[in-house]
């Protein structure tokens, strides 16, 4: 059985920091790309960063740039989020996902709430 | 960054047939955008049921089919059922960033 387990969410104050965690298994993690994706309550669906198997490549949205790092550990089948300089508007649950093709993992997200 | 168009809701009679499209800022949404579709129902997490533009999952029901339609990606359900009410999400690649469209809320009434 795949499963891809997000935890690190929580309550931040604005400007904070916080790292969120995805861990995979029942699957070959470093072969495919992730990504993380977020929904504000009641939101969209909004695509955060994405990151090659390998590593040296990796995207992210423009309103996450210069602000949220992507990486990942293929020996612990993990991917991360680090945030930084958290805004009101980065509340959301963050979705570690795989948007590979065939491949569609998806795992129950954590919630990040930024507020004072 | 582009932005990703869709309509934001649409209402189909069960049995009827509906399209939701997925227009790009950047042009003509081509494969090369390799669109993908989720479905999105109150509470749960997001489910692919289409990518490289009409490509089915195992779990796609028969009733969904993708395409290009003009210059923009879309998505046919043929036959609609109570349970297809939900929201609808269209991905683009844009070589390399992915970006969701605003989604569509289908109802089935």
């Amino acid at each position: 059985e795949v499963l891809l387990v997000e935890s690190g969410g929580g309550l931040v104050q604005p400007g904070g920091s916080l790292r969120l965690s995805c861990e995979g298994s029942g699957f070959i993690f470093n072969t495919y790309w992730m990504s993380w994706v977020r929904q504000a309550p009641g939101k969209r669906l909004e695509w955060v960063a994405a990151m090659k198997q390998g590593g040296t490549e990796y995207y992210y949205a423009d309103s996450v740039k210069g602000r949220f790092t992507i990486f990942r550990d293929n020996a612990k089948a993990s991917l991360y989020l680090q945030m930084s300089d958290l805004r009101g508007e980065d509340t959301s649950i963050y979705y570690c996902a795989s948007l590979s093709g065939i491949h569609d993992y998806w795992g129950q997200g954590t919630l990040v709430t930024v507020s004072a | 960054q582009a932005v990703v168009t869709q309509e934001p809701s649409l209402t189909v009679s069960p049995g009827g047939t509906v399209t939701l499209t997925c227009g790009s800022s950047t042009g003509t949404v081509t494969s090369g955008h390799y669109p993908y579709w989720f479905q999105q129902k109150p509470g749960q997490v997001p489910r692919a049921l289409i990518y490289d533009t009409i490509t089915k999952y195992p779990w796609t029901p028969a009733r969904f089919s993708g395409s290009l339609l003009g210059d923009k990606a879309a998505l046919t359900l043929s036959g609609a059922q109570p349970e297809d009410e939900a929201d609808y999400y269209c991905l683009l690649y844009y070589s390399g960033p992915r970006v969701f469209g605003g989604g569509t809320r289908l109802t089935v009434l």
